[in-house]
């Protein structure tokens, strides 16, 4: 069974500073790996998607990386901004036997960055 | 174009009372997901559909639960018999299969539940 760890569990970081979250899963043969962001009372937001082929993936200011043999990916936040303030989820998805697609969450990191 | 949309976003409700829960997914999306997140916890998978396949219902908490997904679009999340522990937000996402980047998942903004 696939667990999803993600370290820490909450972070308050002053606008401007360069964080990196961190997210551990278990079963290292995985389909890809994605991050959100959740807003309080509000939907998730995909952020990155890394397939499980690739080792990084880029979007502006955020950086994800994926080390799939030491089943750990982080995501890289470069000068943070107070908008960037919500708890960023990682999701793994793995193939189960029948080929059908199987997405376990970690409980996800808070984040607030203080102007 | 428009996301996902869910209905209703928030619904109260009786313990021992049905509940069905709606989602449109984006148009042209073959893939749909629910999941739930209690109070606290983290995001729990539920269901997928992909296209017209039967269902991978592995993570259905127990047989009160269903799903149906009507014409490979819209989907309904059905709780028979409602417990106080069903209270959370359930979230609908759809992405386009098959492998890619289209894998992205874009969820709705999901329904909050509480059972009184």
């Amino acid at each position: 069974k696939q667990e999803v760890t993600q370290i820490p569990a909450a972070l308050s970081v002053p606008e401007g500073e360069n964080l990196v979250l961190n997210c551990s899963f278990t079963d290292s043969a995985i389909y890809n790996l994605q991050w959100f962001r959740q807003d309080p009372g509000k939907g998730l937001t995909s952020l990155l998607l890394i397939q499980s082929s690739q080792r990084e993936q880029t979007s502006g200011r955020l950086n994800a990386s994926l080390d799939k043999s030491s089943g750990r990916s982080t995501l890289y936040i470069a000068a943070s901004q107070p908008g960037d303030s919500a708890t960023y989820l990682c999701a793994v998805m793995n193939l189960n036997s029948g080929g059908y697609q199987k997405v376990t969450f970690g409980t996800g990191t808070k984040l607030q960055v203080i102007p | 174009g428009a996301g996902v949309s869910q209905s209703p976003s928030n619904k109260v409700t009786e313990k021992g009372k049905d509940v069905e829960l709606r989602c449109d997914p984006i148009s042209g999306h073959t893939a749909l997901y629910w999941y739930r997140q209690s109070l606290g916890q983290g995001l729990e998978f539920l269901i997928y559909f992909q296209g017209n396949s039967a269902p991978d219902k592995s993570g259905l908490p127990s047989d009160r639960f269903s799903a149906e997904r009507t014409g490979g679009s819209v989907s309904t999340l059905t709780i028979q018999r409602t417990q106080q522990e069903d209270s959370a937000v359930y979230l609908c996402a759809s992405s386009l299969f098959p492998r890619g980047r289209r894998e992205t998942q874009y969820f709705g903004p999901g329904t909050r539940l509480l059972v009184l």
